[in-house]
């Protein structure tokens, strides 16, 4: 069974371009949340969608957003990038909604995103 | 809210040595308690997991782990590490019950020497 996988793995924008990245969950997985995880402020969640519905959202300015689609894959935006964007994002999949404890979390391996 | 605290930021060991890296939490409500481990350049993967039942949790890798609920801590244990050891550990708490967001410690950086 493939895992999760995130395109691209590298990205390298300029402030105030935005941004597309794409996760692609494992088969049958409905939940897909989304995480930065910077040097400075460790792993931080940004949000969850499943059934293509964003169940919750983290801490995070509304220039992140994101949307699912029918096949459970989810893509996240952010407009406007700052340098302070500088993160690798994480994507995690689950075959439940994030609080459903027979549902652990599948990391892909991560977008290291670069504002320059 | 919930918050995690890694005790070590950096924990060098040397190979076949016992190690425990420490988590304490803390929370106001019931939780789920969890580790994960990062290699560089990958993501996150599951070590092992506290929801309820025995407070010992054995995990994948040999890992352990104690849930001591008057200390508020979910330290990791390993009686003998390996070189492949070595990685990127998180601790992570969220609510039972409900919706879960995880909030994920800072992580230690577990450095075994041959």
């Amino acid at each position: 069974k493939a895992g999760v996988t995130q395109t691209p793995r590298y990205l390298i924008k300029t402030r105030g371009q935005q941004v597309t990245l794409s996760c692609s969950p494992i088969s049958g997985h409905r939940s897909v949340s989304w995480y930065q995880q910077t040097p400075g402020q460790g792993l931080q969640f940004l949000f969850e969608y499943f059934s293509e519905t964003q169940r919750n959202k983290g801490n995070f300015p509304g220039r992140f957003s994101g949307r699912q689609f029918s096949n459970s894959r989810s893509e996240m935006n952010v407009s406007t990038l700052e340098l302070g964007d500088s993160a690798l994002y994480l994507c995690a999949s689950s075959l439940g909604q994030l609080g459903a404890n027979n549902s652990p979390l599948h990391f892909g391996n991560g977008t290291r995103l670069t504002v320059t | 809210a919930q918050s995690v605290t890694q005790l070590d930021s950096q924990v060098p060991v040397f190979e076949e040595a016992p190690v425990e890296l420490r988590c304490n939490y803390s929370s106001s409500v019931s939780v789920y308690l969890f580790w994960y481990v990062q290699y560089p350049n990958q993501g996150l993967q599951l070590l092992l997991k506290y929801l309820s039942g025995s407070t010992l949790v054995k995990g994948i890798n040999g890992f352990e782990a104690e849930f001591n609920k008057s200390q508020t801590s979910f330290h990791l244990r390993k009686p003998s590490v390996h070189i492949s050891d070595t990685a990127e550990y998180f601790c992570a708490v969220s609510r039972s019950g409900g919706s879960y967001i995880p909030t994920f410690g800072r992580g230690t950086s577990l450095i075994v020497h041959p």
